[in-house]
């Protein structure tokens, strides 16, 4: 069973904080997704990293795909309370089949 | 626009009765997916399809299953509801290999 490791649970900060969130995993993935969900609504993609070593940058949102294709981990530089919502990654399996993490709930704070 | 619509939105239903959960896609996706999202756990896959008369299981398959008879649809049944059964559920569909998946707008189901 492939499992994804996502860190931290949850995450308070101050407006203008830079934070890190991590999703690792014993498991290779065919790609990995970011997705954030706002309550009472469905997960929405931010980014989809395929290749190992892969950085892509979304405005302040900056994601990275481990070298060996296992981990991963989503950046916002100067968090804002816009970017308050629940951020969960997804594993793809070999055939298309989504596994996702725990998620992390993130709370920006004026 | 296409899109992905669940209904209900929201049930209530008592303890032993079946439950179907509907889900209809309207972008021709051939993958689609049920999870299940309950504080603590995140989001954990039920069923998925690949395609019409293909179905399989998840981490969490028991006292669920699907059907797939024609690419937009894949209903959810709830064999026969368990307290432990209550929970949010979404439905998914993806176009293929390191696609988007699309998400519908949630099932809050309560068993009583």
């Amino acid at each position: 069973t492939q499992l994804l490791e996502q860190s931290p649970q949850f995450l308070s900060i101050q407006e203008g904080e830079n934070l890190t969130v991590y999703c690792n995993s014993s498991s290779v993935f065919s790609s990995l997704q970011w997705y954030r969900q706002e309550p009472g609504e469905g997960p929405v993609l931010l980014v989809t990293v395929v290749t190992g070593g892969e950085v892509k940058k979304l405005k302040r949102l900056t994601f990275q795909f481990g070298d060996a294709r296992k981990d991963s981990s989503l950046h916002i530089t100067a968090a804002q309370p816009g970017d308050t919502g629940l951020y969960l990654c997804a594993g793809e399996g070999s055939q298309g089949n989504l596994i996702f993490g725990k998620g992390t709930k993130l709370s920006v704070k004026p | 626009d296409a899109e992905i619509t669940q209904s209900p939105r929201h049930k209530i239903t008592e303890t032993g009765r079946q439950v179907t959960l509907a889900c209809h896609q309207t972008w021709n996706h051939n993958n689609m997916f049920w999870y299940r999202q309950d504080l603590g756990h995140g989001l954990r896959l039920i069923h998925y399809s690949y395609g019409v008369q293909d179905t399989n299981k998840g981490e969490v398959s028991d006292g669920y299953s699907v059907s797939r008879s024609n690419t937009e649809d894949l209903p959810l049944t709830l064999e026969s509801a368990a307290s432990s059964q209550t929970s949010v559920y979404f439905c998914a569909s993806k176009r293929g290999l390191g696609t988007e998946a699309f998400f519908g707008q949630g099932t809050r189901l309560t068993v009583v």
